[in-house]
């Protein structure tokens, strides 16, 4: 069965800290994604990899970054925690193949006080 | 830059009625796919579509897409309680995905 499998459920932080989210998957995916997903505004694409060591910026990539060391996990790193980071934090995962649809993640829901 | 609107983005129905949920997006693209979310929980995969003409079937739920005109509908006939959720699209930009702002929908018995 696929497995998309995220650190934390949930978690608080504070404003300044560093935080950070991995995520692990095991279906030997090239391609792993990190979104954030606010009300009303559905799900935002962070950062992206297609392979190991390799990253590419989304659409709302500022105060993020990102880590691929390994095949199967796909690190999210917030530098410097701000409350506009208060958001649920979804990883996917998918293949190269024309078509394939993401697995996803249970989701990380960060506060940010 | 692409962009995908779904309306309606919240809908209320009975059980027992059809409706459709139209997902519309700005650039061309050949691939689109569905997702349902229940509260608290991930995203599952529902359908995915790969061409013009594309159209898929799964219990209650049917979704279609029509490339020239850049939509794709997702109907639900005859809905059940075990249908609310929120569903998203969304177009293949490049081996990325850019989604819709979603459709909350309860089905009231």
């Amino acid at each position: 069965d696929v497995k998309v499998t995220q650190s934390s459920r949930y978690l608080v932080k504070r404003t300044g800290e560093k935080v950070f989210l991995e995520c692990v998957q095991d279906m030997d995916h090239e391609n792993m994604f990190w979104y954030r997903q606010d009300p009303g505004l559905g799900l935002r694409l962070i950062y992206f990899s297609y392979d190991v060591k390799m990253k590419e910026k989304g659409d709302i990539p500022e105060g993020y970054s990102v880590s691929r060391e390994k095949k199967e996990r796909f690190s999210l790193i917030l530098e410097s925690a701000s409350t506009n980071q208060t958001s649920m934090y979804l990883c996917a995962s998918g293949g190269h193949r024309v078509g394939e649809t993401q697995y996803f993640g249970p989701g990380t829901r960060l506060l940010v006080l | 830059e692409l962009k995908v609107e779904q309306n309606p983005l919240f809908l209320s129905m009975q059980e027992g009625k059809n409706y459709t949920i139209y997902c519309n997006y700005s650039t061309t693209s050949d691939r689109l796919y569905w997702y349902r979310q229940d509260p608290g929980k991930s995203l599952e995969s529902l359908f995915v579509l790969l061409s013009n003409g594309a159209v898929k079937q799964e219990g209650r739920l049917m979704a279609s897409l029509d490339t020239k005109a850049r939509l794709s509908t997702l109907h639900i006939t005859a809905a059940v309680h075990d249908l609310s959720a929120t569903y998203f699209c969304a177009v293949d930009k490049g081996n990325k995905l850019v989604f819709g702002a979603g459709t909350i929908l309860r089905v009231k018995s």
